[in-house]
């Protein structure tokens, strides 16, 4: 049963224009949410999160929305470059000190073409 | 430098050969996680540790031990390996249970068993 899935498995975006990663949740108890970055041959690497008090969170080019309601979050990468090309993964938590327990989606490829 | 090491970085090896693929942290992190990560499945939680010698079951626990006897090791061992456990394995740790989203990943271990 996957609790947290990401429906798309890959996005290809031009260059300066904006790519929007979709996550969706399922348990109720998810109240804390993360976005990882992940290279090939290389590990994943945390990039932005929020807490389940906001709707959105932002740094620098990226921001994370999440809509309560509809038990579903997404990533904007505004603007894209060619350097974010890797795989993202989203996660949930279930409180913020719960750091024993993180459910990952299935992750999607993203591709931005120069 | 910061960092989680894993060893090693790829394996082959037959069933039933058991193996030991190492963790080691140089950050003083008390919490430590083993994930694997398979296609269409994300990352998978196997085993976590809250601190020396406190360990606990993740996610997909069944063929794999650890042990947490010093606070920067956190080897993940497999007795018995068998083919379906021929994954990508990823290390993690971070500060403590309530930072989450400080979650460091080593640089995972390829792992084929036949």
């Amino acid at each position: 049963d996957q609790q947290v899935k990401q429906n798309s498995p890959s996005l290809s975006v031009q260059e300066g224009r904006i790519s929007i990663l979709n996550c969706d949740y399922t348990n109720s108890m998810f109240d804390y949410f993360l976005w990882y970055k992940k290279y090939p041959a290389e590990g994943p690497t945390f990039l932005i999160s929020i807490s389940s008090i906001k709707d959105k969170n932002e740094d620098g080019r990226f921001t994370v929305f999440l809509n309560k309601s509809a038990k579903h979050l997404s990533l904007h990468i505004v603007p894209s470059q060619p350097g974010d090309s890797a795989v993202y993964f989203c996660a949930a938590s279930a409180g913020e000190t719960s750091g024993s327990r993180l459910t990952f989606g299935e992750g999607t490829q993203l591709t931005v073409n120069p | 430098e910061a960092q989680v090491t894993q060893n090693p970085r790829y394996l082959i090896t037959v069933t039933g050969k058991k193996l030991t693929v190492t963790c080691s942290q140089n950050m003083n992190h008390e919490y430590m996680s083993w994930y694997r990560q398979d296609p269409g499945l994300g990352l998978r939680q196997i085993y976590y540790s809250m601190n020396v010698e406190v360990t606990d079951k993740g996610d997909v626990p069944e063929g794999y031990k650890v042990s947490r006897k010093e606070k920067r090791n956190f080897p993940l061992i497999l007795e018995s390996p068998s083919p379906n456990q021929t994954s990508l394995y990823f290390c993690a740790s971070s500060p403590s249970r309530d930072y989450i989203n400080e979650q460091f990943f080593g640089p995972g271990t390829r792992l084929t068993v036949l």
